[in-house]
């Protein structure tokens, strides 16, 4: 299987607080994506980092990219309420496809 | 912002019955679509991928005599869920690229409950 893992699979955090989510995959990749899922619903795109990359920025996210222990992670910085959904990061190879991580719960307490 | 419309969003139907999904990306042309199914708490998993004017490519373990998917526009891929049995209750998303876009757009998802 392609499927990534991410730990931990639930995070309970106070509002201010930063999250950290990480995610290890097994094959090779272009880029890695990040996602967040609010409950029941789609998928929202957050973040693209490429293969020869290893840090990216965008707003509060921040994300790092390991390729030789094949993994990467994700900060929330000053959390907020509105921040609580799940996160799945998802690994794009050569094949044009998304292969998705097992996913992180996040709950920021107001 | 690129969107990517997917209905029903949700659907009860009963054992034995056929429910059809639609995809649509509403302002861009999508050549490729990905069909995905997602069990309550756990990750989607990539069912099959949608081509225009050409058969679909599944995922091992898909069968594709139960999961049909029909791609026959730029902007419309439709997966349809045969002879539903309860086991097919699930979380059905689809996605699509933009052109001018790294990240994938997603549909809000269809809920089947197969009865």
């Amino acid at each position: 299987s392609q499927q990534g893992e991410e730990d931990p699979q639930a995070l309970s955090i106070q509002e201010g607080e930063n999250a950290t989510m990480n995610c290890s995959y097994k094959t090779s990749i272009n880029n890695l994506q990040w996602y967040r899922q609010n409950s029941g619903r789609g998928l929202v795109h957050l973040i693209l980092i490429r293969s020869n990359e290893r840090e990216k920025h965008s707003g509060r996210l921040r994300v790092t990219l390991d390729t030789s222990k094949k993994s990467s992670s994700l900060l929330i910085t000053a959390s907020r309420a509105a921040d609580t959904a799940s996160y799945f990061c998802a690994t794009e190879t050569g094949a044009n496809n998304l292969f998705f991580g097992t996913g992180t719960r996040l709950t920021v307490i107001p | 912002g690129a969107v990517v419309s997917q209905h029903p969003s949700w659907v009860i139907c009963k054992s034995g019955t056929s429910v059809k999904i639609e995809c649509r990306s509403l302002d861009f042309q999508a050549t490729t679509m990905f069909w995905y199914r997602q069990f309550p708490k756990q990750s989607l998993m990539l069912m099959a991928t949608s081509n225009e004017g050409s058969k679909a490519t599944y995922e091992q373990g898909v069968e594709k005599d139960k999961f049909l998917i029909n791609h026959a526009s730029l902007t419309l891929s439709t997966l349809t869920v045969t002879s539903a049995h309860p086991e097919d209750s699930s979380f059905y998303i689809c996605s699509a690229r933009p052109m001018d876009s790294y990240g994938y757009t997603f549909g809000s998802g269809t809920r089947l409950t197969v009865v």
